[in-house]
Formats: C-alpha cells, sequence, structure tokens
C-alpha cells in the first residue's frame, strides 16, 4: 500500500486565494482527521470524518475553512479566501474501523499564503 | 494547558549512545498513549502504542514504558544512528478520537 497520499505536497499562493489541499486515504480504512501543524501550536485536529460523514468540525478556525468526503477513497480541505495566518503544514491521516486504531499520516502539504 | 508535556525539548547525542525522552500527560479518561516520529518534512510514523494494562513495548531500538499511576511514559532509544535525528511525539488517546499531542522533543544524533 502507498499509503496516505497528499496533494500538493507545497503550495505557495497569495492572500485571498482559494486553496484545495486533496488526501487519498489508505484503502479499507473508515477513518480520516485533517490536522494542521505549526511551530506554535503543534498538531491540531480540524475535521474528522468516519465513514466519509464529518462527525466533528469543531477544529476548523473559520468559516474560510471547508472539507469534503465524497467517497471512501478521496477528501479535500479547501481554504477561501486564504490567509497569512494559514500558512502551516496541513496533514491527513487514516485509520481503521473506529477513532482508537493507529492513525498513518500523510506526508504533509506544506501550504505558504503570501 | 497543554495535557501532554515532554521534556526535554530537545537534546544532541552521540552516535551509538543511549537517551531517554519524557511524557507526563492529565489527560483522563486515557484508552492509550503513543509514540511517533517525524523526520524533517515528513508526516508522523507510529512507533509504539500501549493501553493502559501495558507498561512497557519495543519496536527495535525504540522501548517506551508507561505508568498510567503516575501519568508517566518513556521513549528510549538504545544505540543511536544518525537517522534517528527526528522530532519524537507523545500524544494520548483519550476515549475518544480527540487525540492530545505533546509538543515533542527534537533529537539530534552527531557522528
Amino acid at each position: 500500500d502507498a499509503g496516505v497520499i497528499q496533494s500538493p505536497r507545497h503550495e505557495v499562493t497569495e492572500m485571498g486565494q482559494e486553496v484545495t489541499l486533496r488526501c487519498k486515504p489508505i484503502s479499507g480504512h473508515n477513518s480520516l482527521f485533517w490536522y494542521r501543524q505549526t511551530m506554535m501550536r503543534g498538531l491540531e485536529l480540524l475535521i474528522y470524518f468516519n465513514n466519509n460523514v464529518p462527525i466533528d468540525d469543531s477544529g476548523m478556525p473559520e468559516d474560510r475553512f471547508s472539507a469534503k468526503m465524497p467517497n471512501a477513497s478521496f477528501s479535500t480541505l479547501k481554504i477561501q479566501p486564504s490567509e497569512p495566518r494559514d500558512s502551516a503544514v496541513y496533514f491527513c491521516a487514516s485509520g481503521g474501523i473506529s477513532w482508537n486504531t493507529e492513525a498513518f499520516f500523510g506526508q504533509g502539504t506544506r501550504l505558504t499564503v503570501v | 494547558k497543554n495535557q501532554v508535556e515532554q521534556s526535554p525539548q530537545s537534546l544532541i547525542i552521540l552516535e551509538g549512545k543511549n537517551c531517554t525522552l519524557q511524557c507526563n500527560y492529565t489527560v483522563s479518561p486515557f484508552s492509550n498513549l503513543r509514540w511517533y516520529k517525524q523526520d524533517t518534512g515528513r508526516g508522523p510514523v507510529s512507533l509504539t502504542i500501549m493501553t493502559f494494562s501495558e507498561n512497557t513495548k519495543s519496536n527495535g531500538r525504540y522501548t517506551a514504558t508507561l505508568d498510567a499511576d503516575t501519568k508517566q511514559s518513556s521513549l528510549h532509544i538504545t544505540a543511536s544512528q544518525l537517522s534517528d535525528s527526528a522530532s519524537y511525539i507523545c500524544v494520548v488517546s483519550p476515549n475518544d478520537y480527540k487525540l492530545s499531542f505533546g509538543a515533542g522533543t527534537t533529537v539530534t544524533v552527531r557522528a
């Protein structure tokens, strides 16, 4: 298995632009998480999906952030409009049947908003 | 206040030497504790997962210990290698999906 695949690996965009991050979880995994990592705050949970259904999006910072999981093999995290403070590394992770199984992280997308 | 505290924040060791990283947590209830290794520019990779009933678990040269009574865990690296240079993150799982992450310990192994 190729593991969790994220794209792009790096994204540089101008403030105000729309940014879409993509994630392909490990086949057969039912749980999908989006995290954000910064030096100041470490890893933070943004949203958790189970069986493609958003269970908890309380970590999404603002209405500018949205996430979808149209099927079991694809998820997106969208920021519109982007702001410099959104600059961070965004990780997607997938896990087994329940939240309590091991989570496998993707390589992350490093987002820079200028 | 972070519910998972790690120490030291960073350390430098010589290749071949051993080191121990510490993790104290206040998360309750507690389901399991995980140690992740994160190489620069990569995603975290799981090293060990321990439930409250386990007090030690090994993965190659990595050995994690857990004392659920004192809410302390440690990660011991034996005979360090240059490839061990990374950030090591202690993660505590309560009885739901909201993992509590430590800030990590940055380990630098020098030849």
